[in-house]
């Protein structure tokens, strides 16, 4: 399975953007990187997939580097709300069309008034 | 739109006592999986069920866990003898499964707390 590190915390102030790093330098050239994130007490929530191209949507930006063995989750403008933990993720082939998610322990972003 | 849900929410166990975890996925979501997160850990993956067969389910951590999906549609999981190791947060998600849409979306989790 490949393997992904990212901080175990980060901090960022209200308003301005979050940048969440990742290393995931064994992935396979078919394999996308997904980013959930999981707020206190709440199941995880999806944000945003990628597989070599830079992805945006109505929640984030996934940059990911040439070589796929990193990418960087950018969120925008941080509100409060943001605060929670996040996941990096390259998902594992279960066969057929389905995959498991393989979480690590994701970095805890705090987002500061 | 109605999302995945799970109940209970919350649920106390005595120790050896049998409990039964429910799951109703996004409507018309082929796929639904399991996964179980103890505390301060990310979630880990359990078993998983296109439409009612289960495809895999090498990541049930004993004999005592077992899940069914009957009809396709809601799934349960059951925890036979509870075991104080069992204590943690039971997820539960859905994807629409082909196309590139598979997207897993997740429940709030039901919280077991086995004493």
């Amino acid at each position: 399975d490949a393997k992904t590190t990212q901080p175990t915390s980060m901090d960022c102030a209200e308003g301005r953007a979050a940048n969440l790093p990742c290393n995931h330098s064994t992935i396979s050239g078919n394999e996308y990187v997904y980013w959930y994130r999981q707020i206190h007490s709440q199941g995880p929530q999806y944000i945003i997939h990628g597989l070599k191209n830079n992805e945006t949507n109505e929640m984030a930006s996934l940059i990911i580097t040439e070589d796929r063995k990193s990418s960087t989750l950018i969120l925008p403008h941080a509100t409060l709300r943001d605060t929670a933990v996040y996941y990096c993720i390259v998902r594992v082939a279960l066969g057929g069309s389905n995959y498991k998610l393989t979480f690590g322990k994701g970095t805890l972003l705090t987002v500061n008034p | 739109g109605a999302g995945v849900s799970q109940s209970p929410r919350y649920k106390v166990a005595k120790r050896g006592q049998d409990v039964a975890l429910r799951c109703d996925p996004i409507s018309g979501h082929v796929s639904l999986f399991w996964y179980q997160q103890a505390l301060g850990q990310g979630p880990e993956f359990l078993t998983y069920f296109q439409n009612e067969a289960q495809l895999d389910k090498s990541g049930l951590p004993s004999d005592r866990f077992f899940a069914e999906r009957p009809e396709g549609s809601v799934s349960t999981l059951k925890i036979q003898r509870t075991q104080q190791e069992d204590s943690a947060v039971y997820l539960c998600a859905s994807s629409l499964q082909t196309g590139g849409r598979e997207t897993q979306y997740f429940g709030p989790g039901t919280r077991l707390l086995v004493l």
